[in-house]
């Protein structure tokens, strides 16, 4: 069955700092990718919609300038956390849209601590 | 609120007993997903209904999909502890959505 990957899987890192989170498709091209978050004992919350050689587009509440998101190719996005605050501390979840079959399939999640 | 609802919330089962876990949507469904997964870790598909009316069953979960299109619920029969974990239904809200939206989830706990 179609594969998405996340890294990494597990990242701590400083307040104020960026980190960057790859999603990629591996058997599939995906023209669209979604980044979702999840508190703990919450359901997945869609932050944005990643599109290939496009602007993501952002839900409502969700900063474009503190969620980077870049889709630069059929296989990858990235989303990348600027100046990282502990409430930002989540587990954040990646899906790819098959470009064929129009399916959406999960990658297996990034849990971010922010200290 | 939510555009889909799920319940219960949590659900706390002896092991060997039945449940079940509906999910209830304010538009059409076009496609309701169902996985489960532990927190901090990724989704589990357990299956994808379509047509109203449809039931799916895989080991002791079935799912179905209410002919109005707009319910559906997941049956667990003969509960073990590996069925513990949080159980969340997903769909695309209208017929032009391309992202699937999650319902607000239920957590599972079964008791030896």
């Amino acid at each position: 069955g179609a594969v998405v990957s996340q890294h990494p899987s597990r990242v701590i890192c400083k307040s104020g700092t960026s980190v960057k989170i790859e999603c990629r498709s591996l058997d599939f091209q995906a023209t669209t990718m979604f980044w979702y978050r999840q508190f703990p004992k919450q359901s997945l919350m869609l932050m944005a919609t990643s599109n290939e050689g496009s602007k993501a587009t952002y839900e409502q509440g969700v900063e474009k300038d503190k969620f980077l998101i870049n889709h630069a190719s059929l296989t990858l996005s990235t989303l990348t956390v600027t100046s990282a605050h502990p409430e930002d501390s989540s587990f954040y979840i990646c899906s790819a849209r098959d470009h064929k079959s129009g399916e959406q399939y999960f990658g297996p999640g990034t849990r971010l601590t922010v200290t | 609120s939510q555009e889909l609802e799920q319940s219960p919330q949590s659900l706390i089962v002896q092991e060997g007993k039945n449940l079940t876990i509906n999910c209830t949507s304010s538009k059409t469904l076009y496609g309701l997903y169902w996985y489960k997964q532990k927190y901090g870790e990724g989704l589990i598909f357990l299956m994808m209904l379509q047509k109203g009316g449809e039931e799916k069953s895989h080991e002791k979960i079935t799912a179905k999909l209410d002919e109005k299109k707009q319910q559906s619920s997941l049956h667990i029969t003969a509960s073990q502890p590996s069925h513990a974990g949080i159980y969340l239904c997903g769909a695309r809200l209208g017929g032009s959505a391309r992202q699937l939206t999650f319902g607000s989830g239920t957590q599972l706990t079964v008791l030896p």
